[in-house]
């Protein structure tokens, strides 16, 4: 099974609109962390935000915040008020338990986000 | 505050030649972690090092492909003799210690093997 599900392989968004990137997850581990990256034509990944699984609320920084659902095991990202420069491939990525050797991340497919002017 | 330095940023070899990717990690980063990353694919974890030691290669190919990261310089992956499926983007990423809840990423080395 696919630890790291994201349906949408592309979205075109109207420039000021809100967006609504999905992902699922699967893990039996009650230890993990999640991870949004975006990654622009020009190829660097860049780290969008983090949430953990025993955070109480939901993860925000500045136009971005993380809607995460723990029973439903989704971790959507939100992006508000979208800009041109928003168009990029997103990566949503798992990082599984605390303990030693559970560093590596797993991620998603990614979906390819273009801002429509 | 330099990020992840990466390089080459493009590298071009042909067929059975080797191919040396460098990373240097973040000031006061000692974990470093390789991916790949196929077109139109997400990353696959390859390899993840502190220093002098490598501590997780599961994602590692068997054959052709070492990593290192030595007391003193960058962090190396190293694929001998490449093949066209080597093609590919991989990216290295370091963070502070384990328990960081963010890895930077570098620019990443795009792999072209003709």
């Amino acid at each position: 099974a696919q630890k790291i599900t994201q349906t949408q392989p592309g979205m075109f968004v109207q420039e000021k609109e809100a967006v609504t990137l999905d992902c699922t997850y699967d893990t039996s581990d009650p230890s993990y962390g999640l991870f949004w990256y975006k990654q622009p034509s020009s190829g660097e990944m860049i780290f969008l935000i983090y949430q953990g699984s025993y955070d109480q609320q939901n993860a925000t920084e500045g136009r971005y915040s993380l809607n995460f659902q723990k029973a439903r095991k989704s971790a959507n990202l939100v992006i508000s008020a979208s800009q041109l420069g928003d168009s990029a491939m997103y990566f949503c990525a798992m990082r599984e338990g605390r303990s030693a050797g559970n560093e590596k991340l797993t991620f998603g497919t990614g979906t390819r986000l273009t801002i429509i002017p | 505050n330099a990020g992840v330095m990466q390089n080459p940023r493009h590298l071009v070899r042909r067929r059975g030649q080797e191919a040396r990717l460098r990373c240097s990690p973040m000031k006061g980063h000692s974990h470093v972690y390789w991916y790949r990353q196929l077109p139109e694919e997400g990353l696959k974890f390859m390899v993840y090092l502190q220093k002098e030691n490598i501590i997780d290669e599961s994602g590692m190919p068997k054959e052709r492909f070492s990593a290192e990261f030595p007391k003193e310089g960058p962090s190396i992956l190293r694929i001998q003799q490449v093949v066209r499926g080597d093609s590919a983007a991989y990216f290295c990423a370091s963070s502070r210690n384990r328990e960081s809840t963010e890895a930077f990423f570098g620019q990443g080395t795009r792999l072209t093997v003709v």
